[in-house]
């Protein structure tokens, strides 16, 4: 079993709906969880940090996070043309690195 | 939010030259820095992690003798490709890690094009 597992897409949402991004992890003592978000050909950019259990909003993110599922979310309201990109899931369990998903590649179409 | 700099944004050279990268971080101390390469349409690839004043630790299956890490402070890392080849073509994208439960913030990447 990987470590982070992200469907890899494409996910393809029309204008204006709502994308729904998911990741499960394996590793029990994660704490910490980012989303990053990574246009082609750029680095990764961080968009959303949660800690606790439940959801954390910032604009049209949120974030949903649920440990004893070991599952964590992005929702992306009211999606744009410019939302689309790849995001990657880290969850951080301690230590000096974090794990990355392979990414969830979403398309917003017009 | 904190900002990484990471120079030159694009290489091209001859085979055999070998490829300096730096990053930097202008707004706070990072404790440990990584080195990641990304193959078109491929995940992110770590390749290793430094801290300062110390060796960097390299993933499986990365030479540690082509790819040279040198953290020479807590605000700047730099990796050296020795004597690239087409093979090495990547885009090279560091980035640093304060401490705890805080993100790792990524420079912009250098796009790397041997001939």
């Amino acid at each position: 079993q990987k470590e982070v597992e992200q469907n890899s897409g494409p996910l393809s949402v029309p204008e204006g709906a709502i994308a729904s991004l998911n990741c499960t992890y394996s590793d029990r003592v994660s704490q910490s969880f980012f989303w990053y978000r990574q246009y082609s050909g750029k680095s990764p950019e961080l968009i959303m940090s949660i800690y606790s259990n439940g959801d954390k909003e910032d604009g049209r993110f949120t974030a949903q996070l649920n440990k004893a599922s070991q599952y964590v979310s992005l929702l992306i309201r009211d999606s744009q043309p410019s939302d689309s990109a790849t995001y990657l899931c880290a969850p951080w369990g301690g230590g000096n690195k974090l794990t990355f998903g392979t990414g969830t590649q979403l398309k917003v179409e017009l | 939010g904190a900002v990484v700099s990471q120079h030159p944004s694009w290489v091209i050279c001859k085979s055999g030259t070998s490829v300096k990268i730096e990053c930097r971080s202008l707004d706070f101390q990072a404790t440990t820095m990584f080195w990641y390469r990304q193959f078109p349409k491929q995940s992110l690839m770590l390749m290793a992690t430094s801290n300062e004043g110390s060796k960097a630790t390299y993933e499986q299956g990365v030479e540690k003798d082509k790819f040279l890490i040198n953290h020479a402070s807590l605000t700047l890392s730099t990796l050296t490709v020795t004597s690239a080849h087409p093979e090495d073509s990547s885009f090279y994208i560091c980035s640093m890690w304060r401490q705890g439960n805080q993100p790792q913030h990524f420079g912009d990447g250098t796009r790397l094009s041997i001939l």
